[in-house]
């Protein structure tokens, strides 16, 4: 089966300016997450949907972080305006959703936002 | 809440030899998931074992293997015959479910970064 794709790769910008991630999970994987990994530091949630609802959004700076998954498949990460310590590494993984504890999270590679 | 703690930053080993990487975690829940998941720098997270809470035998795959203490809530992750490409960040994550929702909840620690010594 094909995996977690995301894009871009890599992303540098400056600060104020705004950017998106792009990602396609698994196959009828209906549970998506989007973490933010800041270097030396483990994933932290920032968004979770299970087909195109949000579960939780509970650690999502709302005033300048947004997520959609408008069809339940593909997601978009977006920020703006970014700010210094937004420079991290954007992970998206999907499950299959339910109850299914055989199954655990298939990661993306990422995407490493710098923002200078 | 449910916390995942890494204690050890980073550890070496030499090659062909065993190390054992620790985890503990917090909860008051009887019913959940443990996974060891490995970080090389292509940056993808590969799993490398999983352990169910309710199961006492400890999980093994080929050179991994865990000790799971669900007293002590303790979780360590223990590579025998290490190689170079064992050499990655390793994360220790807690898995709940989510009732209201239908899905899973998972939490990760800071982890720990692995040198392979040649």
């Amino acid at each position: 089966e094909a995996g977690v794709a995301q894009s871009p790769r890599y992303k540098i910008i400056e600060k104020r300016q705004s950017v998106a991630f792009w990602c396609n999970p698994i196959s009828g994987h209906a549970t998506l997450y989007w973490y933010q990994q800041i270097l030396g530091q483990g994933p932290k949630l920032l968004i979770q949907f299970q087909n195109n609802g949000v579960v939780d959004d509970s650690q999502l700076p709302k005033d300048r972080f947004s997520a959609e998954r408008l069809k339940g498949v593909d997601s978009t990460l977006k920020i703006q305006p970014a700010k210094l310590e937004d420079s991290a590494v954007y992970l998206c993984a999907s499950s299959p959703g339910g109850s299914a504890p055989n199954s655990p999270l298939h990661f993306g590679n990422g995407t490493r936002l710098t923002v200078t | 809440a449910q916390t995942v703690t890494q204690s050890q930053p980073e550890m070496s080993v030499q090659e062909a030899e065993t190390v054992t990487l620790s985890c503990t975690y917090d909860t008051s829940e009887s019913d959940y998931y443990l996974f060891w998941y490995k970080q090389p720098p292509s940056r993808q997270m590969i799993l490398v074992i999983r352990q169910e809470a309710y199961k006492q035998q400890n999980a093994t795959e080929n050179r991994f293997s865990v000790n799971f203490q669900k007293a002590a809530k303790s979780f360590s992750l223990k590579i025998s015959d290490s190689q170079l490409g064992d050499a990655a960040m390793y994360f220790c994550a807690y898995r709940s479910w989510r009732a209201t929702s239908g899905t899973y909840k998972y939490i990760f620690g800071t982890g720990t970064r692995l040198k392979v010594l040649a």
